[in-house]
């Protein structure tokens, strides 16, 4: 299988901080990266689809200008979180998809767990 | 836009057992419906997928079933060990495995020894 990193593993960041969180697919190139957030137990929430080369596109809901993603690379995204607040803190997971639409499927990040204080 | 539903929320089976999970969706257009296998703190991992071209799969002690008209899903575990204890989600997508997946709300399984 493939490899999807992210970083760091876990960030705990006072209240009106930015936070950014690195997604690296580690063996694989991806043009198109995926973003989620899941509070504690709950599901994982679809935040946004990150394009590389081009503006991300978020999901209804989720504050662009807040959660700020760049798809800098074949291999990289950022979610940078602004002005972070206590309802922020959660655990981001990324993912990749990797393959042709025929085959493969998204392999995901370890996770992001935020504390925002 | 999508909407998957997934039953029960919590499940508990006593080891040897078998244990199903059932998911729906809205969008028709879905053709790719994966199922995940989450514990405690850590990334969701793969357990089994199927597209909407099969109406089953099955990978050892895992098999999905897929029926299209009635837009619905389910899982499929037999003889469950204690180490199946998770919380497992389903999942479907419009665009196959490239494309962002839409999550049910997930079960809680717990397998008894």
């Amino acid at each position: 299988g493939a490899v999807v990193s992210q970083h760091p593993s876990w960030v705990i960041c006072k209240s009106g901080t930015s936070v950014k969180i690195e997604c690296r697919s580690l063996d694989f190139q991806a043009t198109t990266m995926f973003w989620y957030r899941q509070f504690p137990k709950q599901s994982l929430m679809l935040m946004a689809t990150s394009n590389e080369g081009s503006k991300a596109t978020y999901e209804q809901g989720v504050e662009k200008d807040k959660f700020l993603i760049n798809h800098a690379s074949l291999t990289l995204s950022t979610l940078t979180v602004t002005s972070a607040h206590p309802e922020d803190s959660s655990f981001y997971i990324c993912s990749a998809p990797k393959g042709s639409s025929g085959g493969e499927t998204q392999y995901f990040g370890p996770g992001t767990r935020l504390l925002v204080l | 836009g999508e909407n998957v539903e997934q039953h029960p929320s919590t499940l508990s089976v006593q080891e040897g057992d078998s244990a199903v999970i059932k998911c729906t969706y809205s969008d028709s257009a879905s053709n790719y419906f994966p199922w995940y296998k989450q514990e405690l703190g850590k990334r969701p991992q793969l357990i089994i997928d199927i597209r909407s071209n099969v109406g089953e799969k099955k990978d050892q002690r895992i098999a999905v079933t897929l029926n299209k008209t009635a837009k619905h899903f389910s899982l499929h575990i037999t003889e469950t060990q204690p180490e199946d204890s998770a919380v497992y989600f389903c999942a479907a997508s419009t665009e196959g495995s490239q494309g962002n997946l839409i999550f049910g709300k997930g079960t809680k399984l717990s397998v008894k020894p």
